[in-house]
C-alpha cells in the first residue's frame, strides 16, 4: 500500500530535550516535505526536500532541522524544544514534475512542557 | 500576509444540503488549485483539484468553481451526508519548474452534516 508512515504519533517532552520525528514514503517520490498544523492557522510549510541532499526552509523553519539521507525518509529534528513547537506535524510526499496530488502521512501530535 | 483566504471556519448543514465553501487567493502566479479533506486523526487528503483554465470541475458529490478574474473559487458538496463530516483545507502552489511544491493552505473550514 502506497503511503507516507509518521513516528511517533504521539508525543510529550520537555523544554530543550533533542527529538526527531521520522517520516518514509513508500512511493519513490522525490520531494518531500514538512508542514505543522495550528489551530486558526492551518498548515504551514517547515522544510522541504527536492532529492536526496537537497533541502531548503519553507516559511516557519525557526527551531527545526531536517536530514534527507536516503530517498524515502525525511526525518524532522528539533534540537532544543520549546514550548512554541507545541503542534500537530505531518509530512508530505510526492512525484512527477508539475503540480499534482501530495500525499500526507497520519500525523505527530508533539506536546513541549 | 495570508495568500489564500477561506471562509466561513465553519459549517453545519443537514443531511441533503449543499454546503458551500469558498477561498480567495491573492498571487495571481498560483495554477494549481486543490482541496483537502481531514478526518480527525488523520492527514488531509486529497478531494479534488482544479487548473485556472477551466472554471468548473466536477467528482462524483464534490465540484469546484473558479472564477479566475475574482481570484476566487470554491468546494461545492452536493447531497451531502454525515459521512462528509471533516475540515475541508482549500489551497494553492505555484507552477513548478523545478522549484518547490509548496501548498499554501486556507485556515481550514469545520464542516458538519447532521442526520
Amino acid at each position: 500500500e502506497a503511503q507516507v508512515t509518521q513516528n511517533p504519533r504521539y508525543l510529550i517532552t520537555v523544554t530543550g530535550k533533542k527529538l526527531t520525528v521520522t517520516c518514509s514514503q513508500n512511493m519513490n517520490h522525490e520531494y518531500m516535505s514538512w508542514y505543522r498544523q495550528d489551530p486558526g492557522l492551518g498548515l504551514r510549510q517547515i522544510y522541504y526536500s527536492m532529492n536526496v541532499e537537497v533541502t531548503d526552509k519553507g516559511d516557519v523553519p525557526e527551531g527545526y532541522k531536517v536530514s534527507r539521507k536516503e530517498k524515502r525518509n525525511f526525518p524532522l529534528i528539533l534540537e532544543s524544544p520549546s514550548p512554541n513547537q507545541t503542534s500537530l506535524y505531518f509530512c508530505a510526499s510526492r512525484g512527477g514534475s508539475g503540480a499534482g496530488e501530495q500525499f500526507f502521512g497520519p500525523g505527530t501530535r508533539l506536546t513541549v512542557l | 500576509q495570508q495568500q489564500v483566504k477561506q471562509s466561513p471556519q465553519s459549517l453545519i448543514v443537514q443531511k441533503g444540503g449543499i454546503p458551500i465553501i469558498n477561498c480567495a487567493y491573492e498571487n495571481t502566479a498560483f495554477d494549481y488549485f486543490p482541496w483537502y479533506q481531514q478526518f480527525p486523526g488523520k492527514g488531509p487528503a486529497l478531494l479534488i483539484a482544479i487548473r485556472p483554465d477551466v472554471s468548473e470541475k466536477k467528482e462524483g458529490r464534490f465540484t469546484i468553481s473558479f472564477n479566475k478574474s475574482a481570484k476566487q473559487f470554491s468546494l461545492h458538496i452536493m447531497d451531502s451526508q454525515p459521512g462528509d463530516s471533516a475540515t475541508y483545507f482549500c489551497a494553492a502552489s505555484l507552477p513548478s519548474g523545478g522549484s518547490n511544491y509548496k501548498l499554501t493552505f486556507g485556515k481550514g473550514t469545520l464542516l458538519t452534516v447532521n442526520p
